[in-house]
């Protein structure tokens, strides 16, 4: 089956600028997560969802990022205005439920430098 | 809070040997614990993980992983190692969210570099 699909891999923007990532996760899989990971650190969730609809976001800066999954496939991610401290690899993910216990599949990531 | 722990930023071992990479958690109630490997440039692969049942859990490329309760660790291993296992590893455990779902809590990595 085919994995999770980012795009794009690589983007380099200065700061104040506006950027949007893409996920198409697996077929069938229900529930979508954005992570962000910074150099040396793990991932850190900034949102899940479940089908099209939000489950948590407790971790997102909302007054400058955003994501929507407006038909429960697949979804964007956006910064706007970003901010040096944003540069970081940040990562699709998709599982089959939100139960827990299955498990979750990434996709590549997209590296964002922001100058 | 959910939390794993991963005391060692980086594990070298000669290829052929047992590895062992170390992750200890702390949950409130039953963990459900996961092990992801990352290679440079690509996204998180997924290991093994425990939810339930048996301690020794086997997983992807001979990969294993033992639950001990008791100290509360779930530690990797593989009885021989490759030079192509060398990568990024990461233990994360299930943390429930305000919304009623489950998101991964990870540690912050151990750095196997297998060496000839």
């Amino acid at each position: 089956e085919a994995g999770v699909a980012q795009s794009p891999r690589y983007k380099i923007i200065e700061k104040r600028q506006s950027v949007a990532f893409w996920c198409n996760p697996i077929s069938g899989h229900a529930t979508l997560y954005w992570y962000q990971q910074i150099l040396g650190q793990g991932p850190k969730l900034l949102i899940q969802f479940q089908n099209n609809g939000v489950v948590d976001d407790s971790q997102l800066p909302k007054d400058r990022f955003s994501a929507e999954r407006l038909k429960g496939v697949d979804s964007t991610l956006k910064i706007q205005p970003a901010k040096l401290e944003d540069s970081a690899v940040y990562l699709c993910a998709s599982s089959l439920d939100w139960s827990g216990r299955s498990e979750q599949y990434f996709g590549p990531g997209t590296r964002l430098t922001v100058t | 809070a959910q939390s794993v722990a991963q005391p060692e930023d980086q594990v070298n071992v000669a290829e052929g040997n047992p590895l062992t990479v170390k992750c200890t958690y702390s949950v409130s109630g039953n963990p459900y614990l996961f092990w992801y490997v990352q290679y440079p440039n690509r996204g998180l692969q997924f290991l093994l993980k425990y939810i339930t049942g048996d301690n020794l859990v086997k997983g992807s490329y001979g990969f294993e992983a033992e639950f001990n309760k008791s100290q509360t660790s779930f530690h990797l291993k593989k009885p021989s190692a490759l030079v192509s296992d060398s990568a990024l590893y990461f233990c994360a455990v299930r943390e429930r969210v305000t919304g009623g779902g489950n998101k991964l809590t990870f540690g912050t990595g151990t750095q196997l570099k297998v060496e000839l």
